[in-house]
């Protein structure tokens, strides 16, 4: 069974601070997608970037950056020069090949993020 | 594009009550799904349809809970009878289909049973 374990439950840094949130996935498909999304105060889920198993290319998208390790299990989140807007729960989330779709997720527990100025 | 409409946001009721949640999905959008995020908990998800088939219902409780989608667009998710331990939040998502897709998730109805 797939397991995702996010063992930071809540960060706070100050404005400008860089920040690593961790995820750590389990599972037995050799083909699965891996996910972070973001939950603001307004209770939406936004979805930040999708990751499949074959591509462990690191990936820099303005003020995100993404660290994909298969031989640890582990797919981190990092804010670079974090602003108070960052402020939100972070969910890693996993999606195995074997679901037929990318989108039956399970999530983590979620890490909250609070940016103070 | 308009996103995931659900309704109501927010839903106070007491326990052995019923009580019903609506989902429009993103036109166009093939599966849709209902996740309940207990609080300070990541989504956990109930149901998955196809079209309007269900995919997968194996975490639905379903002595209680029971869910439909018509004609493969809207759906609606009920409750009945309402136990305190549902108090959660329900999200509703929508995804084309393919593998190689994104869910996008509703602003969520917050459940409180009291």
């Amino acid at each position: 069974a797939q397991k995702v374990t996010q063992a930071q439950t809540e960060i706070s840094v100050v404005e400008k601070e860089d920040v690593t949130l961790d995820c750590v996935y389990e599972t037995r498909d050799t083909t699965y997608y891996l996910f972070w999304y973001k939950q603001p105060p307004s209770g939406e889920l936004v979805f930040l970037i999708r990751r499949n198993s074959f591509d462990e290319q690191n990936e820099i998208s303005g003020r995100y950056s993404w660290n994909f390790q298969k031989s640890t299990s582990s797919f981190n989140f990092t804010i670079t020069a974090s602003q108070v807007v960052d402020s939100a729960v972070y969910f890693c989330a996993l999606s195995e090949a074997g679901t037929g779709t990318a989108s039956k997720l399970t999530f983590g527990t979620g890490t909250r993020l609070q940016v103070t100025l | 594009e308009a996103g995931v409409a659900q309704s109501p946001r927010y839903k106070i009721i007491e326990k052995r009550q019923s009580v019903a949640f609506w989902c429009n999905p993103i036109s166009g959008h093939a599966t849709l799904y209902w996740y309940q995020q207990i609080l300070g908990q990541g989504p956990k998800l109930l149901i998955q349809f196809q079209n309007n088939g269900v995919v997968d219902d194996s975490q639905l409780p379903k002595d209680r809970f029971s869910a439909e989608r018509l004609k493969g667009v809207d759906s609606t998710l009920k409750i009945q009878p309402a136990k305190l331990e549902d108090s959660a939040v329900y999200l509703c998502a929508s995804s084309p289909l393919g593998w190689n897709t994104e869910a996008f998730f509703g602003q969520g109805t917050r459940l409180t049973v009291v």
